[in-house]
């Protein structure tokens, strides 16, 4: 079946720094890509909404100067947390979708980001 | 605005013994309902899916689930599970025709031999 990879898995940074994590759909084109974050004991959040060559759209409360998004190809979307702070520690989740319904929207495995 | 709760954060089971994940949602539009599982280290995986018609859904690995609109729940059933369906499950909704998913908190099933 098709394959969501997210890299890193994990990342600890220092306060202060910017922090990179990439989703790639392997098999497949994603004219979206969704980024989600899950804090401890909550639900997954959507925080924005990626598309492939647009500027991407984000959630109500979620910094785009902050968090941000690049879809520069069909396979490909990035999420940058710039400046991260303790409080941005979370997991980060992203899906790509076929065009259609959510069937066929595929995640990958997150990433846990701690910064110190 | 929907939103979905979970109501049990931590089912813990015997092998072998019968299952029963609990969702409601709020909406005040039609939507669709989907159960979600996240194996360690992996990312989330479709369980089934409740479109439309009949109101019990089928999914993978020996899950069901059934769509009642007037409790508004979508509860996962198993009625005998294995030691692999350790997991958590996430029960999700969408508004019809949407790809944007909201989520619940999750519910960590462990099974026990």
């Amino acid at each position: 079946g098709a394959v969501v990879s997210q890299h890193p898995s994990w990342v600890i940074c220092k306060s202060g720094t910017s922090v990179k994590i990439e989703c790639r759909s392997l098999d497949f084109q994603a004219t979206t890509m969704f980024w989600y974050r899950q804090f401890p004991k909550q639900s997954l959040m959507l925080m924005a909404t990626s598309n492939e060559g647009s500027k991407a759209t984000y959630e109500q409360g979620v910094e785009k100067d902050k968090f941000l998004i690049n879809h520069a190809s069909l396979t490909l979307s990035t999420l940058t947390v710039t400046s991260a702070h303790p409080e941005d520690s979370s997991f980060y989740i992203c899906s790509a979708s076929f065009p259609g319904i959510n069937e066929k929207l595929f995640f990958g495995s997150g990433t846990q980001l701690s910064v110190l | 605005a929907q939103s979905v709760t979970q109501l049990d954060s931590q089912v813990p089971v015997f092998e072998e013994a019968p299952v029963e994940l609990r969702c409601n949602y709020s909406s005040s539009v039609s939507v669709y309902l989907f159960w979600y599982v996240q194996y360690p280290n992996q990312g989330l995986q479709l369980l089934l899916k409740y479109l439309s018609g009949s109101t019990l859904v089928k999914g993978i690995n020996g899950f069901e689930a059934e769509f009642n609109k007037s409790q508004t729940s979508f509860h996962l059933r198993k009625p005998s599970v294995h030691i692999s369906d350790t997991a958590e499950y996430f029960c999700a909704v969408s508004q019809g025709g949407s790809e944007k998913l909201v989520f619940g908190k999750g519910t960590k099933l462990t099974v026990n031999p």
